[in-house]
């Protein structure tokens, strides 16, 4: 069975200054993956950012970065330059099978205001 | 390109209704999913569906069923609700099964009374 912590229950971060979100993972599965999703405060869930443990270098989508490290099974979302847009709860997410069912496990996520 | 799109919003029912989540997509995705939020729980897998005319339960399939007719619709029934079932509802889909990311549609809020 996968699991994913999230050890962040809140986080403040200034405008335009860098945050990291803690994720740590535990799976059992030779090759696996890495979302990160951002759910504002209007509900939707929205993809960020993915990386595959076979992936050679860290991920990068515009001010998001994955720092992903395997021996430390981590991988932190790191978030340069904050917008006030950018507050929101952050799920680190893997996917995985239920049976024959593809589905996501999720963390119980990180609540992250920027302020001014 | 709208993605994926989910009605009603919002929804209140009575303990015993019956109610019919909608989700719909225009990716051409195969493969969808309906998955219930709940505080402290994070997001369960309730069911989900391969392709059209198929359907598989997931984690949490009770008190729920789907079908798939095409390839872009993928209904969530409430057979007769109850206060369990108040949740926020989110339809997601990718092109196949496994690994691939998954998008969301921007969920459903039901409150059983």
């Amino acid at each position: 069975a996968q699991k994913i912590t999230q050890t962040q229950p809140g986080m403040f971060v200034q405008e335009k200054e860098a945050v990291t979100l803690d994720c740590t993972y535990d799976t059992s599965d030779p090759s696996y993956g890495l979302f990160w999703y951002k759910q504002p405060s209007s509900g939707e869930m929205i993809f960020l950012i993915y990386q595959g443990s076979y992936d050679q270098q860290n991920a990068t989508e515009g001010r998001y970065s994955l720092n992903f490290q395997k021996a430390r099974k981590s991988a932190n979302l790191v978030i340069s330059a904050s917008q006030l847009g950018d507050s929101a709860m952050y799920f680190c997410a893997m996917p995985g099978y239920v049976g024959t069912a593809s589905k996501l496990t999720f963390g119980t996520g990180t609540r992250l205001q920027v302020t001014l | 390109n709208a993605g994926v799109t989910q009605t009603p919003k919002f929804q209140v029912l009575k303990t015993g209704q019956s109610m019919t989540l909608q989700c719909a997509q225009d990716m051409n995705h195969e493969y969808m999913s309906w998955y219930r939020q709940d505080p402290g729980m994070g997001l369960r897998l309730i069911h989900y569906s391969v392709g059209a005319g198929i359907t598989d339960q997931g984690e949490v399939p009770n008190g729920y069923n789907v079908s798939r007719s095409t390839t872009e619709d993928f209904p969530l029934r409430l057979l007769s609700a109850a206060p369990s079932q108040t949740s926020v509802y989110f339809c997601a889909s990718s092109y196949e099964r496994g690994g691939e990311t998954q998008y969301f549609g921007p969920g459903t809020r039901l409150l059983v009374l």
